[in-house]
């Protein structure tokens, strides 16, 4: 069965530092890939997706992630964090032929003291 | 634009009842997908619907049902509520559900089971 696999449950760092928040699925085919995220009290929000192209997307809010076909990766980063980033992020990848079926990792919750 | 709404936002109920959860999706999308979210087992897709035709489905029980109406509100039913199935149910929203298309989530249901 296809997974979605998030390294870190739990990231902390300071404002200002850089981050990147790991995500590998295990699906072979085609693909494409999202990050959302979950700020405290709200709902899920579409940080960036890949659809096809450059392997480098950029999202909202400076977050970028890079597809790595080969690693069957799509990490996400951000060069300098700030207090406001604090939220839960998602990788979440929709495979061919599966309509509306996205399969999310468990999610890898980010706090960062100001 | 309205984004997805879902009603009630809140709701408890006792073991062994059923529950109707409602979503509407934003205007002139007609793909509605549905997903669980609990604290064990993260964000799981139960199914989705277009065209009010159901026609991708997760992993659960026969006691998840849903349907969708010509307006494209979709509606979710639970019967014969076990404790584990407190949890936020999530509803999303896109055009077709096409594999290009980026789901668009509402606040979401949460359920407490007693």
């Amino acid at each position: 069965a296809q997974s979605v696999s998030q390294h870190n449950h739990h990231v902390i760092l300071s404002e200002a530092a850089s981050l990147e928040l790991g995500c590998n699925y295990s699906y072979g085919g085609t693909v494409n890939l999202f990050w959302y995220v979950q700020y405290p009290g709200q709902h899920l929000q579409l940080l960036l997706k890949y659809f096809s192209g450059d392997p480098l997307v950029k999202g909202i809010k400076g977050f970028e992630a890079e597809f790595i076909k080969s690693k069957f990766s799509f990490n996400l980063r951000k060069p300098s964090v700030q207090w406001s980033d604090t939220a839960e992020y998602f990788c979440a990848v929709m495979r061919g032929g599966s309509q509306g079926n996205l399969i999310f990792g468990k999610g890898t919750k980010l706090s960062v003291k100001p | 634009k309205a984004g997805v709404t879902q009603t009630p936002r809140y709701l408890i109920k006792t073991r062994g009842q059923q529950v109707t959860l409602s979503c509407s999706p934003i205007s002139g999308h007609r793909s509605v997908s549905w997903y669980q979210q609990t604290p064990g087992q993260g964000l799981q897709f139960l199914f989705e619907y277009f065209s009010e035709t159901q026609r991708n489905k997760g992993n659960f029980p026969g006691r998840f049902s849903g349907r969708q109406f010509s307006n494209s509100r979709s509606e979710m039913n639970v019967s014969t509520l076990e404790l584990g199935d407190s949890a936020l149910y999530l509803c999303a929203s896109s055009f077709s559900g096409g594999i290009v298309e980026t789901q668009y989530f509402g606040p979401g249901t949460r359920l407490l089971v007693l």
